[in-house]
């Protein structure tokens, strides 16, 4: 079957580092998104991958490793503001989005 | 700006009165999908349609179901919403099927059924 593997919560202090984790079983694969949802909110976008390696977009970075099935979301100088659910959905070969449940994000002041 | 809206943001519905939420985009987008999202959970793709064709997921309950009548406008019915159905439903749209591009959500509408 085709599952998205990410954690449930964790929580960082406001102005660190905190990497999001994401290991994927899809039936082929066309790519990796994730999302930032706010509580009560609709997903918004923030980075797709196909290729191996680190994609850096501000604070933000996304990397992939197709041969580990494996991403992680990477967020530096973390804001209030950060704290938020990132859901990680992976392409399947059908070019279906297969969604992880999200990593709910808690910063501390 | 171009956008996807949902309407109502809320709403509320007695269990087995019917309701019917709509999704409007101004993106021009051909494919456009109804999700459903329960607390903590991952969204669940309940139907797309790439431009009026109509495909519905395997496990989609027959107490859905959605019509498009044109580019910019997709509705989702509920027909007799059980308490189960108390949901977010999340409206999304991409410019095309069988693509990598992104799909854009709409702010949700939060289904409460009393």
């Amino acid at each position: 079957g085709q599952n998205i593997d990410q954690p449930t919560e964790m929580t960082a202090t406001e102005g660190a580092i905190v990497q999001i984790n994401c290991t994927y079983q899809t039936s082929g694969f066309n790519g990796l998104f994730w999302y930032q949802q706010h509580a009560g909110e609709a997903p918004t976008f923030l980075s797709y991958n196909v290729l191996d390696g680190l994609e850096e977009k501000g604070r933000f970075s996304s990397f992939l490793s197709r041969s580990k099935g494996y991403s992680y979301l990477l967020l530096k100088e973390l804001q209030m503001k950060d704290s938020a659910s990132y859901l990680c959905a992976a392409l399947d070969s059908n070019y279906q989005l297969i969604w992880g449940a999200g990593t709910k994000l808690i910063i501390k002041p | 700006d171009a956008m996807v809206i949902q309407n109502p943001r809320y709403q509320v519905t007695q269990f087995g009165k019917p309701v019917t939420l709509s999704c409007s985009q101004t993106l021009n987008h051909n494919v456009m999908y109804w999700y459903q999202q329960k607390s903590s959970q991952a969204p669940k793709l309940l139907f797309h349609y790439y431009d009026k064709d109509f495909n519905n997921e395997a496990d989609t309950p027959d107490n859905f179901q959605s019509r498009r009548p044109n580019t910019s406008f997709c509705f989702l019915d509920i027909r007799s919403p059980g308490l189960g159905d108390a949901a977010m439903y999340l409206c999304a749209t991409s410019r095309a099927q069988g693509s990598t591009d992104t799909q854009y959500f709409g702010p949700g509408t939060r289904l409460t059924v009393l």
